[in-house]
Order: C-alpha cells, then structure tokens, then sequence
C-alpha cells in the first residue's frame, strides 16, 4: 500500500517564477492538506482540499492556490516566488472523518534564488 | 491568537534516562496529536489523542492529555539513540493541524 508521494522531491527556481507541486493521497484517503515548514520551524498549514474544493484556508497569501483532482491527488501553485517561500512543502493525506490522522508524504524542498 | 508551546526546545539526554516533553495549546480542542521528524524526513505520526485523560503508549513513548489544562506530555522512558529526533505536537484548529516549533532530542552514550 503506497503512502502519500509527492513530487519532485527538489527544486531550483529564481524569484518572480511560478512553480507547481504535486501530491498523490494514500490509498483510499479523501482529504489532502499543504504544509509548509521553514528550516527549523513547525509545519505551517496552508489549505485543505475536499470533495475539489478548497474548504480550509491557513494565513497564506493568494500568490499560494491550489487544486485536487476527482482521483483525489492534489496540486500546489505558487506564484510570483519570493526568497522567503523556500522551505520544505509537506502534503498530507486523511479520511475525511473530523480526528483522523493526517498522514505525511516525504516533501518537496523549495528553493528560490 | 493559536498558539502550541513546545519545552523545552532542545534536549540532550543520556541513554537510558527518562525525560518528558510538555506541550501546552491554547484551544477547547480535544484531540492533540504527536509526529517525530528525522532530519531531513518528513513527518510520522506516534500519537492521536482523543480525549481528555486519554494515554497512548507505544514503546519506549507514552503520551497524555488534560484537556481541562490544555497539556499533553509526551514521556520518554530508557532513551536510546534510536529515539534521537525532533517530536512535534500539533492541534486541531478546524480541519487544520497547528503544530508547535517542536522539541528536538539528542540521546548520547
């Protein structure tokens, strides 16, 4: 039973350029959730997508959009990229039932140069 | 204002002490939950807790929570290295999880 995935697994990009994350839920899992999480710093949330629709949104600017797929996987645009949005972007996948766990794929590490 | 506080910060511990870790979180929620990070890994859940007074143990880890304090604890007995990580815990804040800036654990010889 493959976990959540995520890709790619690094990235380069200069400031003022778009980039594009993707995620693929666990198995049977509805529910997908962005992180992002700065060099020693907690995972800060970003939304959550259910049912395709953005229905939880964390204090993130518009530039921070995103999408979920009928399969359930899910995509994190970022635009206009600035220095500060390096950092680790986590994905998590859960059933859609309130206090599941939220379970983690391995990352995307962003850097914006 | 959210706000989940970790102590301490940063912890160095000899094998086969005990230690706990606190995490005080500033809303009614019931449900606390606890991931360990490995450098450079991405996050495993240890721990849901669901309830006031509810204890998990798995291992060497035993969590607890008192939600009428806002506190849940996270108690390492006999450390080895193994458990050398960084150990978040997080609440619920509607479907979003708001961690805390974790504690990260070095177990030494």
């Amino acid at each position: 039973d493959a976990g959540v995935t995520q890709s790619p697994t690094h990235l380069i990009k200069t400031r003022g350029q778009q980039v594009t994350l993707r995620c693929s839920p666990k198995s049977g899992h509805d529910t997908v959730s962005w992180y992002q999480q700065a060099l020693g710093q907690g995972p800060q949330f970003i939304f959550q997508y259910y049912e395709e629709e953005e229905r939880q949104r964390g204090n993130f600017p518009d530039r921070f959009s995103g999408h979920q797929f009928p399969n359930y996987s899910s995509e994190l645009n970022v635009n206009a990229l600035l220095l500060g949005d390096s950092a680790l972007y986590l994905c998590a996948s859960s059933f859609d039932r309130g206090w599941e766990t939220q379970y983690f794929g391995p990352g995307t590490r962003l850097l914006v140069l | 204002e959210l706000k989940v506080e970790q102590n301490p910060l940063f912890l160095s511990m000899q094998e086969g002490k005990n230690y706990t870790i606190y995490c005080n979180y500033s809303t009614t929620s019931d449900r606390l939950y606890w991931y360990r990070q490995d450098p450079g890994k991405s996050l495993e859940s240890l721990f849901v807790l669901l309830s006031n007074g509810a204890v998990k143990q798995e291992g060497r880890l035993m969590a607890s929570l008192d939600t009428k304090a806002r506190l849940s604890t996270l108690h390492i007995t006999a450390a080895v290295h193994d458990l050398s990580a960084t150990y978040f815990c997080a609440e619920n804040s509607g479907y979003a999880l708001n961690f805390g800036k974790g504690t990260s654990l070095l177990v030494t010889p």
